[in-house]
């Protein structure tokens, strides 16, 4: 099955530690994204990636670090830095090939910072 | 930031009603509009992408609308039935051609 997996579900962090989300693609896709939903709020943006070994910022990426090592995967760091990590965190990935490609999203990771 | 503004922000509707909501965005740089539905426990799903002023996109009782010019679309239900129930995201591309910007989203509820 193609598709994009996000791991783990729930996650339960002290504060001041970093965390790494992880988020796979196999559907060969070429750009990826990372977004934070809070309560109320639309999908905000964090980092995006259009290509390996390449990513560009977001709207909100303070606290936050990415790699792209490789085309299938897009691991987003919480660092410490980030004043309020507790948020539900969607990935996607988009085949960008053309200017309408949709998006493409995983389950999520609800992160709680305590 | 871009700004994509969408009214309601929730909306209650009797099972077999029409209901409709709109989606604001920047018109300067458009690129393409994007409806996604949301539901419970489940990740965002594409509905329509559309790009050019005028587009008008069906997929079984849910039909969009595209103004470009002055910067909004129309989501339409027509009949709406319980499992229309989730939440109706749209995006723009207003912002560059990779950058998409959400609104916060319509919840919809069809009462039984």
């Amino acid at each position: 099955d193609g598709g994009i997996t996000q791991s783990p579900k729930y996650l339960f962090r002290k504060e001041g530690q970093n965390v790494t989300l992880s988020c796979e693609q196999n559907l060969n896709h070429d750009a990826m994204y990372w977004y934070r939903q809070d309560p109320g709020q639309g999908l905000r943006l964090i980092y995006y990636s259009q290509i390996v070994n390449d990513f560009q910022k977001g709207d909100i990426a303070e606290g936050y670090s990415v790699s792209r090592e490789k085309k299938e995967s897009f691991p987003l760091t919480v660092t410490s830095a980030q004043k309020n990590p507790t948020a539900f965190y969607l990935c996607a990935s988009r085949p960008d090939r053309f200017i309408w490609d949709e998006q493409f999203f995983g389950p999520g990771t609800r992160l709680t910072v305590l | 930031i871009l700004n994509v503004e969408q009214s309601p922000q929730s909306l209650h509707v009797q099972e077999g009603d029409s209901t409709n909501f709109t989606c604001s965005f920047p018109s300067s740089n458009f690129y393409a509009l994007h409806w996604y539905r949301w539901e419970t426990a489940k990740s965002p799903e594409a509905l329509f992408v559309m790009t050019l002023n005028g587009d008008e996109k069906k997929k079984g009782r849910i039909s969009a609308t595209l103004n470009t010019k002055e910067g909004y679309s129309y989501l339409y239900i027509k009949g709406s039935q319980p499992e229309d129930s989730a939440t109706y995201l749209c995006a723009s591309n207003s912002g560059g051609y990779q950058k998409v910007t959400f609104g916060t989203g319509t919840k919809l509820q069809v009462i039984p």
